[in-house]
């Protein structure tokens, strides 16, 4: 059975300092990985995803993930955090369509000024 | 990116009552939509898969008889909760994927249902 782990259910980091945001995964065939975010009361904007090729993945608002096979680990990092980047952040993986997706538990950031 | 879009953004209703959520595709033909719903502070588990035309599949757990779902056109797929509860309060959440199994699903905003 296919599963995403997000280790980290709060974290709070200074503005302008970087951020890596952990994701581990479980799948049985080859994954479709995807990073969502979601503000207060809203529905889900796609970051980014990776289905192949080039292991680094750059996404929207100067996100980034990395896949790595080895370690079924799809990390997601930012290199200078901005205020408004505060929301909740998941991890999921699925089919190449974003259909039928598994989530992580998500992962809380706080950006403090 | 396609929009989708959900009403109500929140409802809130009486104990015993029913209450139907829309889920639109605005400039795309969905021929697929999904349901998710979302607990406080959880992630999101999806509950059905609705193919335009055809009844829904249902993931294991979620009961068929109380939560409706209708996909009767290919824009627009409604969620119905019937005689909710206080425990069917939660965050529900469609998405839709036109055309082919090569194309993606985008998400709506959600919908806030409150039971009291």
């Amino acid at each position: 059975a296919q599963s995403v782990t997000q280790p980290d259910i709060h974290i709070t980091v200074s503005e302008g300092a970087s951020l890596e945001l952990r994701c581990n995964y479980s799948y049985g065939a080859t994954p479709y990985l995807f990073w969502y975010v979601q503000s207060p009361g809203q529905g889900l904007q796609l970051l980014l995803k990776y289905f192949s090729g080039d292991t680094l993945v750059q996404g929207i608002k100067g996100f980034e993930a990395e896949f790595k096979r080895s370690q079924s680990s799809f990390n997601l990092r930012k290199p200078s955090v901005h205020w408004s980047d505060a929301a909740e952040y998941f991890c999921a993986v699925g089919a190449r369509t974003a259909s039928k997706l598994t989530f992580g538990t998500g992962t809380r950031l706080q950006v403090t000024l | 990116g396609a929009v989708v879009s959900q009403h109500p953004s929140w409802v809130i209703c009486k104990s015993g009552t029913s209450v139907k959520i829309e889920c639109r595709s605005l400039d795309f033909q969905a021929t697929t939509m999904f349901w998710y719903r979302q607990f406080p502070k959880q992630s999101l588990m999806l509950m059905a898969t609705s193919n335009e035309g055809s009844k829904a599949t249902y993931e294991q757990g979620v009961e068929k008889d109380k939560f409706l779902i209708n996909h009767a056109s290919l824009t627009l797929s409604t969620l119905t909760v019937t005689s909710a509860h206080p425990e069917d309060s939660s965050f529900y959440i469609c998405s839709a994927r036109g055309g082919g199994p090569g194309t993606e699903a985008f998400f709506g905003q959600g919908t806030r249902l409150t039971v009291v």
